[in-house]
């Protein structure tokens, strides 16, 4: 069973809409991470946070925000959705104290996100 | 920096066929080793890691052997099922600790 989940699992917007990803844990993990998957498969670090009011910008520039106001939810929003943000994204959370991720990541079951 | 390397693919193999992905890392220290595995439609799994050099990570008939002297961690099946089809991912932390990088994905279709 997830305790990572990720909503909605499906969506096909209009350029310019405003969208919110939900990601919620239920482990009580200070680390959680965006993720966003391209097409050929590779993964690519977009967003992450290490705690409650903490966020940092991944490897991958995006136009993505993000916000942690309580533990277990980790919102990915776009302001302005484009054709070039049609992607999946994954939501992970770690568990474990300090900002290492020696213990891996539980992931969420994804957002396949459709820009028309 | 840390980095990953991992065979590119598709691999398709019969059932019961011998798997082997290979995957090569570069990184300061030793950092854990890690495969999750990919099903379709899905998010990543935790497949098996290892936090040590020599350490053996097994799970589900797979095995991952730390390998310091070669910077391996390659994936090994003795006999493949056909729900085995998947995408695997090599991984460790990024080389300031705080984030997971990955391989580009190894896509293994298994025939009946």
């Amino acid at each position: 069973e997830a305790d990572i989940y990720q909503t909605p699992r499906y969506l096909v917007i209009g350029t310019g809409k405003k969208i919110t990803l939900e990601c919620s844990q239920t482990m009580g993990h200070d680390k959680m991470y965006w993720y966003q998957q391209d097409p050929g498969m590779e993964l690519h670090l977009i967003h992450y946070s290490y705690g409650v009011n903490s966020t940092e910008k991944g490897d991958l520039s995006s136009e993505s925000t993000v916000s942690r106001i309580r533990t277990e939810h980790f919102p990915l929003t776009l302001e302005s959705a484009r054709p070039s943000h049609t992607s999946q994204y994954l939501c992970a959370s770690s568990p474990g104290t300090g900002v290492g991720v020696n213990y891996g990541y539980t992931f969420g079951s994804g957002t396949r996100l459709t820009v028309v | 920096g840390d980095s990953v390397t991992q065979m590119e693919g598709p691999v398709t193999l019969s059932e019961e066929a011998f798997l082997t992905i290979n995957c090569t890392y570069t990184a300061t220290g030793y950092p854990s080793l890690f495969w999750y595995v990919q099903y379709p439609g899905e998010g990543l799994q935790l497949l098996l890691k290892a936090t040590k050099a020599d350490d053996k990570g097994s799970n589900k008939g797979f095995e991952a052997t730390y390998r310091k002297e070669t910077t391996s961690f390659h994936l090994e099946k003795g006999s493949v099922q056909v729900s085995d089809s998947a995408v695997y991912f090599c991984a460790l932390p990024n080389q300031a600790g705080t984030a997971l990088i990955f391989g580009k994905g190894t896509t293994l279709s298994v025939s009946s």
